[in-house]
Formats: structure tokens, sequence, C-alpha cells
């Protein structure tokens, strides 16, 4: 039973437009959700993160929304760099400083020149 | 900085034998954390360790999983003996205070024939 869910496998994006990724969980409890991203053979890179408490959180290129009442997150990257192809992991945590962190299946990520 | 090492990088063994999988963390970390990804699912947690101690094995699969952290610095987990269905990438890794913010290794791909 999945708990993260990310159910577009892959999407594909002009360079230089936004990307949008998003993200569905069922768990109320999560209180902090992350974006990680993975390149082939590497693993998985933390980008940005966001409290439940927030709706918006911004880093650059990169801005997590959150939709506590929808249970949905998704990030936009804008704009879309060819750098940015990989797969990007959604991921959730619950309560507690050390608690796992729960993982969406992840999204593939194709810029296009 | 050196950052989370795991090895070997690639493993192939027979069902019914035996595998030992390594983790150095940064230099620091106290919090190690074993993920397992099987192909086209979702990261999946196994345990977390606090220094030596077992903080959490709520995710590792069945007693054939034997995880440790002698004195507190790296890790091993052992697989005895590999079914099939272990074959996967195994991630460690590892954060300084805890939290859903990590650090990841490479990984090491595990396969069972």
């Amino acid at each position: 039973d999945q708990q993260v869910k990310q159910n577009s496998p892959s999407l594909s994006v002009q360079e230089g437009r936004i990307s949008i990724l998003n993200c569905d969980y069922t768990n109320s409890m999560f209180d902090y959700f992350l974006w990680y991203k993975k390149y082939p053979a590497e693993g998985p890179t933390f980008l940005i993160s966001i409290s439940s408490i927030k709706d918006k959180n911004e880093d650059g290129r990169f801005t997590v929304f959150l939709n506590k009442s929808a249970k949905h997150l998704s990030l936009h990257i804008v704009p879309s760099q060819p750098g940015d192809s990989a797969v990007y992991f959604c991921a959730a945590s619950g309560m507690g400083r050390d608690d796992k962190i729960i993982f969406g299946k992840g999204t593939r990520l194709h810029i296009l020149p | 900085e050196a950052g989370v090492t795991q090895f070997p990088s690639h493993s192939v063994i027979e069902k019914g034998q035996t595998v030992t999988l390594r983790c150095d963390p940064i230099s620091g970390h106290d919090n190690l954390y074993w993920y397992r990804r099987v192909m086209g699912k979702e990261i999946k947690f196994l345990l977390h360790f606090v220094k030596e101690s077992k903080q959490d094995e709520s995710g590792m699969p069945n007693n054939r999983f034997l995880a440790e952290r002698t004195g507190g610095t790296y890790s091993t987990l052992k697989v005895q003996p590999a079914e099939l269905e272990d074959s996967g990438v195994y991630f460690c890794a590892s954060s300084l205070t805890g939290g859903p913010r990590q650090y990841f290794g490479p990984g090491t791909r595990l396969t069972v024939t």
C-alpha cells in the first residue's frame, strides 16, 4: 500500500519551459516533504523540502507547493535545463526528527533540446 | 569532505549464497540508514542506526537480513541465504542530526541468479 504516489512514470519538457512534477500522499501524519533527484548509477541527492506548516518553498529555479487539503504536492522547475534530466523522487517523513523517509516510485524527467 | 561510500558497486551471486554489503557514512554522522529499491518500485526503508544501536528496523524484510554497525562507524548488511527476490539496489544514507534530509551513497546493485 503506497503512501506516496507519483502517477507519472515519465515526463518530457522542452528546454526553457516549466517542468511540473506531481505527487500525492495518503498519510495525513506526514509533517515533512522532500524531493530527491537521482542520476543513473548515483544515489538520490536532496533537492528541496517543505514543512507541512507551509504551502510553498522556493530555492532558485525550484519551487515546491503543498496542498494539505488535497494531500498533494508538486515540484516546479523553471526554466528547465538539460542538466535537470534525471529521476525525481517525491518523499515524505512522519513526526519526529529521526523518522524514516517514505519514497514514491519516481518520475523520469527528460528535458528536450 | 568524502561522501557516503558503498562497496561493492555491483554483486552477482547465486541463490542460496551469502553476500555482505558495506557502507561507510560521512565522517561524524551518527545516523546511518539502509534502503532498497527493487526494479521499477519505490525506494524502501530497511533500517536506521544511531551510532551502533538499531533505532528502527521495521523495514527489514525477514531474518535472512542482518545489519551491523560495530563501533558506530561503517555498517554491513548481510543477506544469508540470498533469494531471487533480494535482487535490487541497496542504498546507504547518513545524516548528522537525523531527520529526512539524508546523504545517499551510490548504491550496491545486487543480482541474485
